[in-house]
């Protein structure tokens, strides 16, 4: 089945800059690759994906770019501000699958 | 903005003991799951349930789980005789859709009921 790693663990960027979190997956049939931002007491809540007929898209400060050859997408947040600082998830699921495979998380800190 | 919400928050219980958490999904959503995130680990599929039935469950969703939909509004998860290694964070989530890939098709999920068993 599916396996998401998902790197780093935890990563801190000074505020205004750029901090980038990437993922690999296994399974060449996967083609939904969704990104979700958990906050402090809530649950986690989709920021942006990305299907596998593209290869970059971008919402605002947020991009996520995919290469399907080597199994890997990354998210990328530009310009970060405070209420960046929360848990990132990568996922992936495959064509008319009703689960997601998650990655094991990412907690990004933005240092004012 | 519509929302998946779960109760209780937090439950303290007995190994052994018998658990119900709740979640009411999205009022027009058609597709319920539940995920669980063991402490420090990723967060794992568990079943998904749709019109009445189970269409999908892991590995994880023994014997000892089960799902219901009493009513029209709750879709609940029940572990009959808990064990410390259930101790997580159970994710109840809510789709219009059941391919997770298609068109406008979102995942919500609620902020989770955290489970401790002593």
């Amino acid at each position: 089945g599916e396996n998401v790693e998902q790197h780093p663990s935890t990563l801190s960027v000074q505020e205004g800059d750029s901090a980038v979190i990437k993922c690999t997956y296994s399974d060449s049939a996967s083609n939904y690759f969704p990104w979700y931002k958990q906050e402090l007491g809530k649950g986690p809540q989709l920021i942006i994906d990305i299907r596998s007929n593209v290869g970059e898209k971008k919402d605002q400060r947020i991009a996520v770019t995919l290469n399907k050859t080597a199994k890997h997408f990354s998210l990328h947040i530009t310009e970060t501000q405070p209420e960046d600082s929360a848990v990132y998830f990568c996922a992936a699921t495959s064509r008319g699958a009703q689960k997601l495979v998650f990655g094991q998380g990412t907690r990004l800190t933005i240092n004012p | 903005e519509p929302e998946v919400t779960q109760t209780p928050s937090h439950q303290v219980t007995q190994m052994g003991q018998e658990v119900i958490l709740r979640c009411v999904p999205i009022s027009n959503h058609l597709y319920f799951y539940w995920y669980r995130q063991i402490l420090g680990q990723k967060v794992e599929f568990l079943v998904s349930f749709y019109n009445n039935e189970i269409s999908e469950k892991s590995e994880i969703f023994d014997d000892q789980f089960s799902v219901e939909r009493p009513d029209g509004s709750n879709f609940t998860l029940k572990i009959r005789s808990t064990k410390l290694e259930d101790s997580a964070m159970y994710f109840c989530a809510s789709s219009s859709q059941g391919a997770l890939d298609s068109g406008a098709n979102v995942l919500t999920f609620g902020a989770g009921s955290r489970l401790t068993v002593l």
